[in-house]
């Protein structure tokens, strides 16, 4: 199976400030198709969570523009330019290259 | 509006079988994929599988082969994941969510609201 890690695993932040995780996986996660499997999602508190990037960098509809994803074969990072108290929760990455899909342990952030 | 509404909580004792639907609405049931996505309490997430809306192709973690059974009936729009020889770590909620069969990738881009399964003698 292919291994997901986060960096940080808890990220106070400053409203207004920018914010960054970062995502790595264990092989690349680039596809013979020239995309790149690697997905971003946001699970606000009490909630099921929500689709913010894919295929690396693309933003979900509805997503504002203040998130980001970059990154390349198997080192990712997904960027907040200017956080808002909306964007608390915990983030996740995951790889759907190969079957079994497997998430990041998560990047919990809050307020500081 | 796309919806996917779960079924509500369950609880099962030790070794019983749960089985949660996930009804699709607001979209062509037959061009996605719904994927199966656990989390236990206070943990991170885990895909369980998927299966092809369309063709009822299904697709297993090999941690789950043998014990999870997914289905679908279009008649109605709604997909059904079953698991069986529950224990106490299959407590969880428990989320179905849609990714287009046709796109490059995989994402999931609409998800349901999950369904708690507790496991309890």
């Amino acid at each position: 199976d292919i291994v997901m890690t986060q960096s940080p695993l808890s990220l106070p932040v400053i409203p207004g400030e920018p914010a960054s995780i970062s995502c790595r996986s264990s092989q690349s996660l680039l596809h013979s198709n020239g995309y790149t499997y690697l997905d971003w999602y946001l699970q606000k508190p009490g909630q099921a969570p929500q689709l913010l990037i894919y295929l690396a960098s693309n933003r979900a509809s509805g997503v504002p523009d203040r998130f980001s994803g970059s990154g390349s074969g198997t080192d990712f990072t997904l960027k907040i330019s200017r956080v808002e108290a909306e964007d608390v929760g915990v983030y996740y990455c995951v790889q759907v290259l190969q079957t079994p899909y497997t998430f990041g342990p998560g990047t919990k952030v809050d307020i500081k | 509006q796309v919806q996917l509404v779960q079924s509500g909580a369950e609880v099962k004792k030790p070794g019983a079988s749960v089985k949660v639907s996930c009804k699709a609405s607001g979209y062509t049931f037959t061009g996605f994929h719904i994927h199966w996505v656990r989390q236990a309490p206070g943990q991170g997430l885990e895909w369980m599988g998927w299966i092809h809306s369309n063709s009822g192709d299904t697709r297993y973690a090999q941690k789950f082969q043998g014990r999870v059974t997914l289905t679908r009936d279009t008649s109605v729009t709604t997909a059904y994941m079953e698991l069986s020889s529950l224990t106490s770590d299959d407590t969880a909620a428990y989320y179905c969510a849609r990714d287009d069969s046709y796109a490059p990738g995989t994402y999931f881009d609409y998800w349901g609201q999950g369904t708690l399964v507790t496991v309890s003698s």
